[in-house]
């Protein structure tokens, strides 16, 4: 069965640069979520979208953004990265909202290094 | 995961059964997930329970939930090595557009 893509898989930055990490749902999702793990943490969520509009928001910083395009695959777009943003980026994805969601797939992750 | 607690570490021999605890502090949580995450790798859906049941079993996995205590435990039949793993507890509150909050993880080591 399809997965939740995200790419790249790794990605190296250096501090002050700017990142965008993809996320492309299972086929019929319209939920993307995005969520940030430390090394040794549990993943935290940064936001999420449904049917492109923004659904909910968590501990995302101001320097990132992201959106839903029309396709349903969302992008999570980092400015002035700090050497604290070094982590592993998951994106997930459901069918529906709130109480009649789907339960989250979630990716294989984006390991973002900034050095 | 400030509201969702898992003890960190369980070590079991290979053919054991293994018993991963999980408490919760929001009981108006509509669903709570077992998540699965091998090492560099992603989460990994294991099962998942809606709050109105107390009982799930899928193959080897068996999911209890004590609502009144807050309490949901995950149990692997004969426990394979193949089994070593982190394993997150999360929670979806009630109101929630649907992102979860999750545990520390569990990290379960097999032993041959």
């Amino acid at each position: 069965a399809a997965g939740v893509i995200q790419s790249p898989r790794h990605l190296i930055k250096e501090k002050r640069e700017t990142a965008t990490l993809k996320c492309y749902p299972i086929p019929r999702h319209d939920t993307v979520y995005w969520y940030q793990q430390g090394p040794g943490q549990d993943p935290q969520f940064l936001i999420s979208f449904y049917e492109k509009m923004q659904s909910d928001k968590g501990s995302i910083p101001d320097r990132f953004s992201a959106q839903q395009f029309s396709d349903y695959h969302s992008e999570l777009n980092m400015s002035s990265l700090e050497l604290g943003d070094s982590a592993l980026y998951f994106c997930a994805s459901s069918r529906g909202q709130g109480i009649n969601n789907s339960p989250l797939h979630f990716g294989n992750g984006t390991r973002l290094t900034v050095t | 995961g400030e509201d969702v607690e898992q003890s960190l570490f369980l070590s079991v021999r290979e053919g054991d059964s293994s018993v991963i605890n999980c408490t919760y502090t929001d009981s108006s949580s509509t669903y709570l997930y077992w998540y699965k995450q091998e090492p560099g790798a992603g989460l990994q859906l294991l099962t998942y329970i809606f709050s109105n049941m107390d009982m799930k079993q899928d193959q080897r996995l068996t999911v209890l939930l004590n609502k009144k205590d807050k309490h949901l435990s995950l149990r692997i039949a004969d426990t394979q090595t193949g089994d070593s793993a982190i394993y997150f507890c999360a929670e979806r509150k009630k109101g929630s557009q649907g992102n979860l909050i999750f545990g520390k993880g569990t990290k379960l080591s097999v032993k041959p």
